[in-house]
């Protein structure tokens, strides 16, 4: 049982570069999200889904895309790199009846 | 506007010590408190849990006091030991009735116990 998987695990990107961080689940959780962590600041909850289909905001979604075609993944992407956007990604999951909610690895982004 | 204030940043106790973390919060709505731990290069996970129905619980060495009337609640982890060096989150989930509800997290705190 992975649980959620996150890839890749680091990435360094240029300002005004473009990419994708990959997120799946193998638990078949409804809902999903992306939070990044950055020193000092806690979890910020980025997008999240409760279905295929189905997204929304959360505290801090600008800059950022998602879209959820299948129940399993749930990527987020970043259109155009800031230096700001350098942070640790982590993306959860979890039923929506309100199991506890299973985090990934993350993903550690700096963009210079 | 920060939903859940989390303190200290940091702590270091002797082993054997009990480290408290406090958390407080304003919005009435937060049905569900739970506390995570996160390892370093690790992602956040479960700790322990309390709804505002109860003042107490606990699991383990690991113990939440709630105190709903004051908007507080902090953890608290007895005979400490070296493992447990971690950063601790609290979070607050603003469910108006729903478990689909938003989860709000503290800043974390940086707990290093010495042997």
């Amino acid at each position: 049982n992975a649980g959620v998987t996150q890839t890749p695990k680091f990435q360094v990107l240029k300002t005004g570069q473009s990419m994708t961080l990959q997120c799946a689940q193998d638990m078949n959780h409804e809902y999903m999200s992306w939070y990044r962590q950055d020193p000092g600041m806690g979890l910020r909850l980025i997008h999240y889904s409760v279905g295929a289909g189905i997204t929304d905001q959360g505290e801090v979604p600008n800059g950022y895309n998602v879209s959820r075609s299948t129940t399993e993944d749930f990527p987020l992407r970043l259109l155009s790199a800031a230096p700001s956007q350098t942070s640790v990604y982590f993306c959860a999951s979890r039923t929506v009846s309100g199991s506890p909610l299973h985090f990934g690895n993350g993903t550690r982004l700096t963009v210079t | 506007q920060q939903q859940v204030k989390q303190s200290p940043q940091s702590l270091i106790v002797q082993k054997g010590g009990i480290p408290i973390i406090n958390c407080a919060y304003e919005n009435t709505a937060f049905d569900y408190f739970p506390w995570y731990q996160q390892f370093p290069g690790k992602g956040p996970a479960l700790l322990i849990a309390i709804r505002p129905d109860v003042s107490e619980k606990k699991e383990g060495r690991f113990t939440i006091s709630f105190n709903k009337s004051a908007k507080q609640f902090s953890l608290h982890i007895m005979d400490s030991q070296p493992g447990d060096s971690a950063t601790y989150f609290c979070a607050a989930r603003d469910g108006g009735g729903s478990t689909l509800g938003r989860l709000y997290f503290g800043r974390g705190t940086q707990l290093t116990v010495w042997p």
